[in-house]
């Protein structure tokens, strides 16, 4: 089992919708998770911490549920500039562990 | 500041060959970590080191070797390429290894390795 798991998608959404990420970690002990952004063929790039308590940045809202050990992203209103691939991330220990991504295209 | 640079970007390499990813970064980030990335997965952790003179096995470190001089360089040695090892790769640093802090990663641009 894959120590941190994501919908691989794709995900095709009309500009100005809402679309919803979930991910799954099997790791109990992982302390702190992100979710990072990767255009194709570009770098990683970080989008958000994600905190218990959850988190808001503009249009998109990050939780985490330590007791499921899942952890979402929304984004809501989709722009064209939206389209990438969402990376969840799981970091124990010096370890951070990704998943394998989803992608999302937004189309106008 | 350039931030975190890789070279080269593309490389071709025969079976058996070697060679050196170069990383360097100008952020005096004392944590640095390489990266592989296949097709449809997730990145995975080759080598970090958490300052100069310290390194440690990540995930996926067999093929692969690193050095750590100066806080700035971090390059990747693979003695003896593989197929297996045709991947892309990504240098990256941090500021703190701490779980309270924000971990944010500093990517480089990647570099795109082929082995035949």
């Amino acid at each position: 089992r894959k120590e941190v798991e994501q919908d691989p998608g794709p995900f095709n959404v009309p500009e100005g919708a809402t679309v919803a990420f979930n991910c799954t970690y099997s790791n109990s002990a992982s302390q702190s998770f992100f979710w990072y952004r990767q255009d194709c063929r570009k770098e990683p790039k970080l989008l958000m911490s994600v905190y218990s308590s959850g988190n808001e940045d503009g249009r998109f809202t990050a939780q985490l549920n330590r007791a499921s050990q899942y952890i979402s992203l929304l984004i809501r209103d989709s722009k064209l500039s939206d389209s990438a691939t969402y990376l969840c991330v799981a970091y124990n220990n010096n370890d951070m562990r990704f998943g394998a991504g989803t992608r999302l295209t937004v189309k106008p | 500041n350039a931030g975190v640079t890789q070279t080269p970007k593309f490389r071709i390499l025969k079976i058996g060959q070697s060679m050196t990813l170069q990383c360097a970064q100008d952020m005096n980030h004392n944590y640095m970590y390489w990266y592989r990335q296949d097709p449809g997965m997730g990145l995975k952790l080759i080598y970090y080191s958490v300052g100069a003179g310290i390194t440690d096995k990540g995930e996926v470190p067999n093929g692969y070797n690193v050095s750590r001089s100066t806080t700035e360089d971090f390059p990747l040695r693979l003695e003896l390429a593989a197929p297996s090892q045709t991947s892309v790769y990504f240098c990256a640093s941090s500021y703190a290894h701490d779980p309270g802090a924000n971990e944010k990663l500093f990517f480089g641009s990647g570099t795109q390795l082929s082995v035949l």
